[in-house]
This record gives structure tokens, sequence and C-alpha cells, in this order.
């Protein structure tokens, strides 16, 4: 139940294109869904976040959606650049802040 | 405002051996949390501290030990090494316990030959 089940494991996606990332989790006590981008040799980075009263945030050229009944929360990168190759992780937290996080997503833009 | 910072960035360790590493959290925050990322895996709670106490762990042995300092910076000790603790461990910092974000450091690499 504290699993976050995240989709694709890799994805390749034009430069330009949309990108789309997908996770799923079982456990409603969630109060808190934020999405990581880690760049190889390092820690990730905080990218944005949602809350479950919230059905969509955007910030720039990332947009998360979120459909609490469904229990599933998706990313979408807009206008995708290669620059934005890396590694997404989406995470939700329960409580004191133990984040629980997805098994990662492989993006590669490709110019 | 100064960034979350660990230390040492690379280590090679034996079997066996006990390492310490070390994690400054950014400024302002009180809550420090550990996480151990293996390869291609999504990273893995080890546990929490706040204010000096631990408040929080994940399914990780009690060789996996840890401190917070008065400043708020923290060490993850780890006895008794084995070949599957390789792996990237991070830190992440927080302001208190109400606040969601948790900002991460650049990792330190184990490595247990």
């Amino acid at each position: 139940q504290q699993q976050v089940k995240q989709s694709p494991q890799s994805l390749i996606v034009q430069k330009g294109g949309i990108s789309i990332i997908n996770c799923a989790y079982e456990n409603t006590a969630f109060d808190y869904f934020p999405w990581y981008q880690q760049f190889p040799g390092k820690g990730p980075a905080l990218l944005i976040a949602i809350r479950p009263d919230v059905s969509e945030k955007k910030e720039g050229r990332f947009t998360i959606s979120f459909n609490k009944s469904a229990k599933q929360f998706s990313l979408h990168i807009m206008d995708s650049q290669p620059g934005d190759s890396a590694t997404y992780f989406c995470a939700a937290k329960t409580g004191f802040q133990k984040l629980v996080f997805g098994t990662g997503t492989r993006l590669l833009v490709s110019p | 405002e100064t960034g979350v910072t660990q230390s040492p960035t690379h280590l090679i360790k034996t079997r066996g051996q006990q390492v310490t590493l070390r994690c400054s959290s950014q400024s302002g925050h009180n809550t420090v949390s550990w996480y151990q990322q293996a390869l291609g895996q999504g990273p893995q709670f080890i546990f929490q501290y706040y204010r000096e106490e631990e408040n929080g762990r994940g399914n990780f042995p009690p060789r996996f030990s840890g401190l917070q300092f008065p400043n708020y910076s923290s060490e993850l000790n780890v006895n008794a090494l084995e070949l599957d603790d390789s792996a990237l461990y991070l830190c992440a910092s927080s302001r208190g316990q109400g606040n969601a974000e948790a900002f991460f450091g650049q990792g330190t690499r184990l490595t247990v030959v």
C-alpha cells in the first residue's frame, strides 16, 4: 500500500513534443505529490508538486494532472527539449515527510 | 541561502568496514532525511531527524544509524558493510515537519568491495 507505481520505465520524445509520465498510488493518506528530476551523478531536484485538493498545477512547461478518484497523477512536459533528458521520479508523502518514490522514468529528448 | 551539501562525494570501502557520511542541511532547515538509491532505482527512505531526534525509520537494519547535531547537520553511519550497501546515499532537508518541500544534496556514492 506504500508503493507508488510509475510508468513508462523509459521514454523517447522528439524535440518540441509532449512527454507524459504516469504514476498511481494506493495509500489514500498521501497528501503531497512531488516530481523530481535527476541528472546522472546528481541528487534529485524538486520540479513541481501538487496536493490532492487541486486537479492540475502548471509551472512553465511542466504540468501535473491529478485524479484523486483514480488515485493517479501524471507529469506533462510541453515543448520537450534535449536539456530535459533526465530521469524523473514521482513521489508521495504521508505524515512526517517520508517520501515514497516511484521507480523512475528515463526520458530522452531527441534533437 | 546555501543548499544541501554532502561529503564525501565518492567512497570505496571493504566489506565489513564501517562508514560515516555527512550532510549539511539547507540554511533554515531543521529536518534531515536520509535515502538510499540503488542503481536504476528510486530512493528508499532510511530515517529522518527532527531537532536532533530520530522521528521515523524505513525498513533498514540497526547497523544503519544516524545523528543530527545542534546546527541541524547530520551523519549517517553504516556498520558491517555489505556488498548490497553499494548505492548513492542522499540527504534531504526541509523546514520543519509541516513543510513538505524536501531538497536533496548531490549524494555520496558508496562502493563496497
